[in-house]
């Protein structure tokens, strides 16, 4: 079965520093991967999802950019924070090769901007 | 694109007590349909699945859902509740494509 690490799990960060949140699969080859943001008592916004290496889709306007240097490691980076950036990012992925595979998420990283 | 719609905000419910998560999901071909829970500060975890086959769904800690195609919903349910399943819940769908479409979320509260 799938098994997601994001790290780290909680981070504080200042307005205007970079930011680098990674993801790695196991138990998987080839998945679709996916950055998901959850704002405080809100739903999840998907941010970016990539099918590939070097493939990455955004859904969101925003100042997050997402690498996937490797099939099975997904990178969310900014270059400078906003105050809007806090919230919890979660990674997900699912099997490429089923087009009804369900989501698997890890564990995620919330994310406070001072 | 698809659109899922949680009717419920916040729900509310005594131990023991049965409780309705409801679901609905813009119309469209060959969907698949999910649940997830979420509990304080984790990833969410899948739930139960509808993929095909038989419209009613169920988990291993009690809950069912109903795929129901004319109302387009997708509920879930559980006749009775422990203070453990206290959590967010999420209605989820997907077609064909890359993309899941969730909906915001239900925060179901059980009160001893």
């Amino acid at each position: 079965s799938q098994t997601i690490h994001q790290w780290p799990a909680t981070l504080v960060q200042p307005v205007g520093s970079p930011l680098s949140l990674e993801c790695t699969v196991e138990g998987t080859s080839n998945p679709n991967l996916y950055w998901y943001r959850q704002a405080a008592g809100r739903g999840l916004q998907l941010l970016f999802y990539s099918v590939g290496i070097g493939q990455i889709s955004s859904e969101v306007p925003q100042n997050l950019s997402a690498s996937r240097p490797q099939d099975r490691q997904f990178i969310l980076s900014s270059k400078k924070l906003l105050l809007s950036d806090s919230g919890f990012y979660l990674c997900a992925c699912r099997q490429s090769s089923s087009y009804n595979s369900p989501l698997h998420f890890g564990n995620g990283t919330r994310l406070t901007v001072t | 694109a698809q659109s899922v719609t949680q009717l419920d905000s916040q729900v509310p419910v005594f131990e023991e007590a049965p409780v309705e998560l409801r679901c609905n999901y813009s119309s469209s071909v060959s969907v698949y349909l999910f649940w997830y829970v979420q509990y304080p500060n984790q990833g969410l975890q899948l739930l139960l699945k509808y993929l095909s086959g038989s419209t009613l769904v169920e988990s291993i800690n009690g809950f069912e859902a109903e795929f129901n195609k004319s109302q387009t919903s997708f509920h879930l349910r559980k006749p009775s509740v422990h203070i453990s399943d206290t959590a967010e819940y999420f209605c989820a769908v997907t077609n064909t494509g890359n993309q899941f479409y969730f909906g915001t979320g239900t925060s179901l509260t059980v009160i001893p």
